[in-house]
């Protein structure tokens, strides 16, 4: 059964300090791993990684995945209140119908 | 441009009576299409997805049903509803089988309360 764990569940800081988000899959078939964030309703995507080290980043938010180790990382440096949202990984499987397994989810407060 | 349609935003329902969410996308053909459920404090759980009209597959067996009548449009059913059948209900999109693209537009999404 393919499992995908996110840590922590919840997260409060202060605006200005960098955060690390977590999660560990084991998906069988894995392709790509997808980061999400779901501030109200609609998650919105954010990064899709594939390979092992290297770095993707937009503007604060980066992500690099371990292939090897099975995890991925997900960094914002200076966090703002309007980082408040719940961040969601997904491993993605391969084969015919792309099909994303998500985790819980870590709720990201952002206290000004 | 390509855009989600998904309807009600809101939904209040009393237990046993019947259930039909609905979903329309724009700009793009024969995508792939998922209904995802997402209770309190935990992740998206994949309901349903279909790769083609009339071709449904269930992730877990449940008290709803699927259907895809036609390219872009997916519903989803159910004919008695349970108190467990409560919460947040997302349609999302994605590129067909021809584009090697995981990425997974979502609509805004229905929240289901069953009373």
């Amino acid at each position: 059964e393919d499992k995908v764990v996110q840590s922590p569940l919840s997260l409060v800081v202060h605006e200005g300090d960098t955060v690390t988000l977590n999660c560990s899959y084991e998906v069988t078939n894995f392709r790509s791993l997808l980061w999400y964030k779901q501030e109200k309703k609609a998650p919105t995507f954010l990064f899709m990684l594939t390979s092992s080290g290297i770095e993707k980043k937009s503007g604060r938010l980066s992500s690099i995945l371990d292939k090897k180790e099975l995890f991925s990382i997900l960094n914002i440096t200076a966090t703002q209140t309007g980082d408040s949202a719940v961040y969601l990984c997904a491993p993605l499987k391969g084969g015919s119908n792309y099909k994303l397994t998500f985790g819980k989810g870590t709720l990201l407060t952002v206290n000004p | 441009s390509q855009t989600i349609h998904q309807w009600p935003a809101t939904l209040v329902q009393p237990v046993g009576s019947p259930l039909s969410l609905e979903c329309t996308v724009e700009g793009t053909s024969n995508p792939n299409l998922y209904w995802y459920r997402q209770a309190a404090g935990r992740g998206l759980q994949l309901l349903f997805y279909s790769v083609g009209i009339g071709q449904i597959s269930s992730e877990v067996p449940q008290n709803l049903s699927a259907s895809r009548p036609q390219d872009r449009q997916f519903i989803l059913s159910s004919k008695k509803l349970l108190l467990s059948d409560s919460g947040f209900y997302l349609c999302a999109w994605s590129a067909g089988t021809g584009r090697l693209n995981g990425e997974l537009f979502f609509g805004s999404g229905t929240q289901l309360s069953v009373l």
